[in-house]
């Protein structure tokens, strides 16, 4: 089944340890979304890759940066986590012309 | 004032009722409209896109007023399996963005 996959599903990282989160997909969907959702909070969109064009949102932290190689992959990499990085971290795609976007089933970071 | 409003919730129903949820943007110039929903600890999932004429899949309905700006979304016959949490979600601006809500959460006891 085409899906989007995320790994790792659970990442715990400590305080200011640089760390990489993983999205694939076999949609083959030119857009790919980053967001983060804390609990009871909307998903807050980090940035999205329309084909090889970055777009950052304005209020993205710096310290959140983004890597897609290629259509298949994309990475989150937080380069200094702070408690406050805690979150669900969701990776989404869509075709460009459509607005459905297909999430995975996310990435539970925790900073210790 | 964000940009997409929703009452958090929880609405308590029994099994069988009929619930409905409102949803409250602030772009006038916002494009389209969807209902995802999402299970406790899960992705978000889309549910229904709402169109301006109003739209209906089964047992939910979905309305749209441009002029008020709201998007509401009725459940009808609520079954155990409804309760997760309702996302309203609105396009806006360029590309694909998506403006999500905070969900109203349903809990749906028997």
């Amino acid at each position: 089944d085409a899906m989007v996959i995320q790994n790792p599903r659970y990442q715990v990282t400590q305080f200011g340890k640089p760390v990489t989160l993983s999205c694939s997909q076999t949609l083959n969907h030119n857009v790919m979304y980053w967001y983060q959702q804390k609990s009871s909070q909307a998903p807050k969109l980090l940035f999205h890759y329309y084909d090889k064009d970055f777009n950052n949102e304005a209020d993205t932290p710096d310290n959140f940066q983004s890597r897609r190689p290629n259509t298949s992959f994309c990475f989150l990499d937080i380069r200094s986590p702070g408690l406050g990085d805690a979150a669900m971290y969701l990776c989404a795609t869509s075709k460009s012309g459509t607005y459905e976007q297909y999430f995975g089933p996310g990435t539970r970071l925790t900073v210790t | 004032r964000k940009e997409v409003e929703q009452d958090p919730g929880p609405f308590n129903v029994p099994e069988g009722a009929t619930v409905a949820f409102n949803c409250t943007y602030s772009n006038s110039a916002s494009q389209s409209f969807f209902w995802y929903r999402q299970d406790c600890r899960k992705e978000p999932k889309l549910l229904m896109s709402v169109y301006s004429s109003g739209n209906e899949d089964g047992r939910f309905t979905a309305q749209l007023n441009r002029a008020s700006q709201y998007i509401s979304l009725l459940i009808r016959d609520s079954k155990l399996s409804d309760s997760a949490t309702y996302l309203c979600v609105v396009k806006s601006g360029g590309y694909n963005k998506l403006i999500f809500g905070a969900g109203t959460r349903l809990a749906v006891h028997p």
